[in-house]
């Protein structure tokens, strides 16, 4: 099984701020997937296939990366991205969940 | 509008059943790859098992392996996960969602609200 492996476990940051969270696979894949997780919500898709932005998201969300090794990015933190931010490798199964990178409020 | 809504969960005894349903609309179920996903209590998201549009590949994580199934009907748009011999580490909310890309596993894109299911003695 692929073990996908999240840093940083938590961010404290402003608005305003760039951030940027790393995912790590275990072994070489080519597809990821990146969501936002709000307390008591379902999770949402940003990004799928490591960087191809999903319909509706904002463009200050982007996803890059290969092999590895995959970040998200947020250019300008806004107080709507405070969330919990998962990635996914969706390259084979079983599909497997990073442990979560939580985004606060400095 | 597409909306997955969940039911089915519940309280249940270890060892005991569940059946969790998904029903769909606003897009054209068959033509996409279905999956379940978990979240115990205060944890991260864990994949639980996924089937192809026709229902014919079905995959599951080795948590599960043996004991869950999924099905779908796709007349009725109906995504389902039989849970059999059930385990307090079972616990968790249970989310149903749909492929973000026709036949393809490459991310999930509309996900329903979520049924928690509880298992408890």
């Amino acid at each position: 099984d692929i073990q996908m492996t999240q840093s940083p476990s938590s961010v404290s940051a402003s608005v305003g701020d760039r951030v940027t969270i790393t995912c790590r696979a275990s072994q070489g894949i080519s597809w990821l997937a990146w969501y936002q997780q709000k307390p008591g919500k379902a999770p949402k898709l940003l990004i799928y296939a490591a960087s191809s932005l999903q319909s509706g998201v904002p463009s200050r969300f982007s996803g890059s990366g290969s092999g590895t090794d995959f970040t998200l990015s947020i250019s300008s933190l806004q107080p709507e991205d405070f969330a919990t931010y998962y990635c996914q490798q969706t390259n084979s199964f079983p599909l497997t969940f990073g442990g979560g990178t939580k985004v606060e409020i400095k | 509008e597409v909306q997955p809504v969940e039911s089915g969960g519940g309280l249940v005894q270890p060892g005991g059943s569940l059946r969790l349903s998904c029903a769909a609309s606003g897009f054209t179920f068959s033509s996409y790859t279905m999956t379940w996903v978990r979240q115990a209590p205060g944890k991260g998201l864990e994949w639980v098992s996924a089937i192809s549009g026709s229902g014919g590949s079905t995959y599951y994580a080795d948590s599960v392996k043996g004991r869950f199934t999924i099905s779908r009907d796709n007349s009725k748009n109906t995504l389902y996960l039989q849970m059999n011999s059930l385990r307090a580490e079972d616990t968790a909310v249970y989310y149903c969602a749909k492929g973000v890309v026709g036949g393809s596993y490459s991310g999930f894109d509309y996900w329903g609200q979520g049924t928690l299911a509880t298992v408890s003695s």
